[in-house]
């Protein structure tokens, strides 16, 4: 079946803009992830979903990022005023109820 | 805070040469520990959940186990295709996420 979709696979934006990137989850997961992962780096946590609970915000690393899900299904990362820092791959994954994580394979952010 | 240190963080083997990676973790109650996949250009791929001390799983070439300070990861006679990153993460029991250890870089030669 479908895995987890994200979009763009890369994304090149200058300082100071806004972006957003996609997650389709698989179909029937409860619970979706975005994580984020620097070169040579491992994952970051940055927020969590959970059915109709609220968000996990705690990994966000500024009030530039912001996160969304819509109708338990797709999500959306917003990151505005993107800063060089912002540069990696971002990661989503889904699960169902919190068992094993699927991830994506990632959208790579490029902030020059 | 929850720690996961993996090492080594880079290790060469000849094709045929069995070897292990090695799993840190400090976690305040352990729900699970995770080992992950992942090929370059590629998100992780779920190889094995692990819940408590003592506990063991296999797939393939690899076999993973748990103490309660450590897991390792067992690679049997590798083959090229088992050249990746592997990645180690836990989840505490009030947590709702993986923290991840920053991966083991498995190349292995034929």
């Amino acid at each position: 079946g479908a895995g987890v979709s994200q979009s763009p696979s890369n994304k090149v934006t200058e300082k100071g803009k806004d972006v957003e990137l996609r997650c389709d989850p698989i179909s029937g997961h409860t619970a979706l992830y975005w994580y984020r992962q620097s070169l040579g780096q491992g994952l970051e946590f940055l927020i969590y979903f959970q059915g109709n609970s609220a968000p996990d915000k705690s990994g966000l690393p500024s009030d530039r990022f912001s996160a969304e899900r819509t109708g338990g299904s797709v999500s959306t990362l917003t990151i505005q005023r993107t800063q060089q820092e912002d540069s990696a791959v971002y990661l989503c994954a889904s699960s169902l109820a919190r068992r094993d994580l699927h991830f994506g394979n990632g959208t790579r952010l490029t902030v020059t | 805070e929850d720690q996961v240190t993996q090492s080594p963080e880079a290790l060469r083997l000849q094709e045929g040469e069995s070897s292990s990676l090695n799993c840190s973790y400090t976690v305040s109650g352990l729900r699970g520990l995770f080992w992950y996949r992942q090929d370059p250009g590629k998100g992780p791929e779920f190889l094995f959940t692990l819940y408590s001390a003592g506990e063991e799983k296999e797939k393939e070439r690899l076999k993973a186990t748990l103490t309660k300070k450590e897991s390792f990861l067992h690679i049997t006679a590798p083959k090229p295709e088992d050249s990746a990153t592997y990645l180690c993460a836990v989840e505490e029991t009030s947590g709702s996420r993986l923290t991840f250890g920053e991966g083991t870089q498995l190349t292995v030669n034929p």
